[in-house]
């Protein structure tokens, strides 16, 4: 069974710009979350989708990140304008049940430098 | 909002019996608790999940008090490729999900 595909591994970017990563969760996955790991610490919850809707956002810093997942299935978290503490691991998971309560399987990140 | 508080660093040696306590006073009802561990540039992996008393499974227990305000996890007889970052998770209420710091369990020859 494939994993949680995360797309790009690695990006660099200057404070302003703006930024998007790309998640495929595992298939038939009904749930899907991004979170942010700075280094050093646990990961935070940005948003929870189950299926195309959003359950929860409430950690998400909507002045400038934004999430979908388009027809349940892939998802694009965006950073417009970039702050120097945007820098993190953004990781996506995704989970076959319920949000909050099931397994999640993780996908490996893509690690965001803002300089 | 439950906090978890979990040590931020442990050491043992191969064979030996670890047990890593996360603390949760603030759990709510509906909340289970999950353990998940992490290697470097690696998302974080599932190792348990319980709501109350004791759970097992192939490569950890999970004990709960009956108050559920902490749980400990409990790994048999570690070897080196157990070193890694362990994190306790306390969720499912209002879909909230609050992650602890992790601990970093190293793992002596």
């Amino acid at each position: 069974e494939a994993g949680v595909a995360q797309s790009p591994r690695y990006k660099i970017i200057e404070k302003r710009q703006s930024v998007a990563f790309w998640c495929n969760p595992i298939s038939g996955h009904a749930t899907l979350y991004w979170y942010q790991q700075i280094l050093g610490q646990g990961p935070k919850l940005l948003i929870q989708f189950q299926n195309n809707g959003v359950v929860d956002d409430s950690q998400l810093p909507k002045d400038r990140f934004s999430a979908e997942r388009l027809k349940g299935v892939d998802s694009t978290l965006k950073i417009q304008p970039a702050k120097l503490e945007d820098s993190a691991v953004y990781l996506c998971a995704s989970s076959p049940g319920p949000p909050s309560t099931d397994t999640q399987y993780f996908g490996p990140g893509t690690r965001l430098t803002v300089l | 909002l439950a906090k978890t508080t979990q040590p931020i660093s442990m050491d043992s040696y191969e064979g030996q019996e670890v047990n890593i306590t996360c603390s949760h006073n603030n759990i709510a009802t509906n909340d289970y608790i999950t353990w998940y561990q992490q290697f470097p540039s690696q998302g974080p992996r599932f190792i348990i999940q319980g709501y109350k008393t004791k759970v097992t499974n192939e490569v950890a227990s999970l004990f709960i008090p009956a108050d559920r305000k902490s749980s400990t996890l409990s790994l048999p007889r570690v070897s080196l490729s157990d070193t890694a970052v362990y994190y306790c998770l306390v969720g499912g209420s209002n879909y909230q999900l609050i992650w602890g710091a992790g601990t970093k369990l190293i793992i002596k020859p």
